[in-house]
């Protein structure tokens, strides 16, 4: 059974940083573009970042220079490491695997973790 | 990138009712669109990929078309658990990007 465990959200100052850690069990992340979703308060959808199979990753322009994805593959977990946080990167964040065939949609998700950027 | 218009943003409607949500890309995507349900506090869910392909355990009464840069999503007969929030994205490359989303709420 897949299964996407997120952790590390919390509270944060503004300019700070914070990892989140997303344990994966059923697949192996090296083998799918895995990447992190994200949702402010009573928002909709913002992609955040992607770490393509062959380890390239690629991040939307709002959070480019700031966040950084990774993985490791011995511990099947994936990462978003985030620094010079902002008020408006308070949001739930998704880790989830893109679908293997037929381009680019989400088929899983994690519960989310939510983090808070405030002083 | 290439946007992803939603409309409407909001819909109240009845159980039994038909429910129509529409996405436009803004640059050709061909059938690379994906559909969500997000029930509040809940991950997102795939419904249909690509566009008018239901996912393993979605009910038939879903409905997806379209190609293009012109899709729906039609509900044909609305069930009490499928009042929650639907959202398109599309498919076709990096970045991902998503519609703002239809709330579904009961009339």
């Amino acid at each position: 059974e897949v299964q996407l465990v997120e952790s590390g959200g919390g509270l944060v100052q503004p300019g700070g940083s914070l990892r989140l850690s997303c344990a994966a069990s059923g697949f192996k992340v090296s083998s799918y573009y895995m990447t992190w979703v994200r949702q402010a308060p009573g928002k909709g959808l913002e992609w955040v970042s992607v770490i393509y199979s062959g380890g390239d990753t690629y991040d939307a322009d709002s959070v480019k220079g700031r966040f950084s994805i990774s993985r490791d593959n011995s511990k099947n977990t994936v990462y978003l490491e985030m620094s010079s946080l902002r008020a408006e990167d308070t949001a739930v964040y998704y880790c989830a695997r893109v679908q293997r065939s037929g381009r680019y949609p989400i088929d899983y998700w994690g519960q989310g973790a939510l983090v808070t950027v405030s002083s | 990138d290439i946007q992803m218009t939603q409309s409407p943003s909001s819909v109240s409607a009845s159980v039994g009712d038909r429910v129509t949500i529409t996405c436009r890309a803004s640059q050709d995507i061909s059938g690379w669109l994906a559909w969500y349900q997000q029930k509040p506090g809940k991950a997102p869910k795939l419904l249909m990929y690509p566009a008018s392909s239901l996912q393993s355990g979605v009910p038939s009464r879903f409905r997806g078309t379209g190609s293009g840069t012109h899709f729906t999503l039609t509900i044909s007969s609305l069930q009490p658990e499928d009042f929650a929030t639907y959202y398109c994205q599309q498919a076709d490359s990096f970045p991902l990007t998503f519609g703002g989303g239809t709330k579904v709420e009961i009339k």
